[in-house]
């Protein structure tokens, strides 16, 4: 079936270090995919949209990219902040299901 | 701005016990969701519905009731409630556009002892 892995389940970084998050997918569908955040006791809350038509989406500093030979998508961020600490999923939209399937999470920490 | 709100926000319940989770959405969208998050799981689908009336199965429904009142209204039933069903609750609504967002609320955590 169709199903998303997030293997990296912590990430600590220093300010301003480069962040990458990596998320391997399987599905025989035509998949969209996201990137969502979750802040500290708050619900998850959508970061980026990537479609395989555009390959690429970005916002609030961060960029989200998608290899359809290897079958994954990452996130990555330039240089981090305190605030960027959160739990971030990756998840997967097969066309025709409005069932969104997610990674496990990455809980990233960064230290002043 | 899309709003999501949950009710309680925290519940303690004893093994056995009878839980009802709220979920309120004030976005008029059709589709509404009740996850479950754990450590090392991620967030997990337990039950969905496209409009009021309907209902439809997730992948961790075991145990799990759920019944969709209104367009605004979602609500979560543990009748029995285990100490297996201690987790993070979410609800979330959406829009029914291939591409459109889920909108999540700020959670319910309950703890079956």
């Amino acid at each position: 079936g169709d199903s998303v892995i997030q293997m990296q389940g912590q990430v600590t970084l220093s300010e301003n270090d480069f962040l990458f998050i990596n998320c391997t997918y399987s599905t025989t569908g035509y998949p969209t995919l996201f990137w969502y955040v979750q802040y500290s006791g708050e619900g998850p809350q959508l970061l980026l949209q990537v479609t395989t038509a555009n390959n690429k989406g970005s916002s609030r500093g961060f960029e989200a990219t998608y290899d359809k030979g290897t079958t994954s998508f990452h996130l990555q961020k330039t240089s981090v902040q305190e605030i960027d600490s959160a739990v971030y999923y990756c998840a997967m939209r097969v066309s025709g299901s409005w069932q969104l399937i997610f990674g496990s999470g990455t809980q990233l920490t960064v230290m002043p | 701005e899309a709003a999501v709100t949950q009710s309680p926000r925290n519940k303690v319940t004893v093994t056995g016990g009878n839980v009802t989770l709220s979920c309120r959405q004030t976005n008029s969208h059709n589709y509404m969701y009740w996850y479950r998050q754990d450590t090392g799981h991620g967030l997990r689908l337990i039950h969905y519905s496209y409009g009021a009336g309907n209902l439809q199965i997730g992948d961790v429904p075991d145990g799990y009731k759920a019944t969709r009142t209104t367009q605004e209204d979602f609500f979560l039933l543990l009748e029995l409630a285990s100490p297996s069903q201690t987790s993070l609750y979410f609800c979330a609504s959406s829009a029914p556009g291939y591409q459109d967002t889920q909108y999540f609320g700020p959670g319910t955590r309950l703890l079956v002892l």
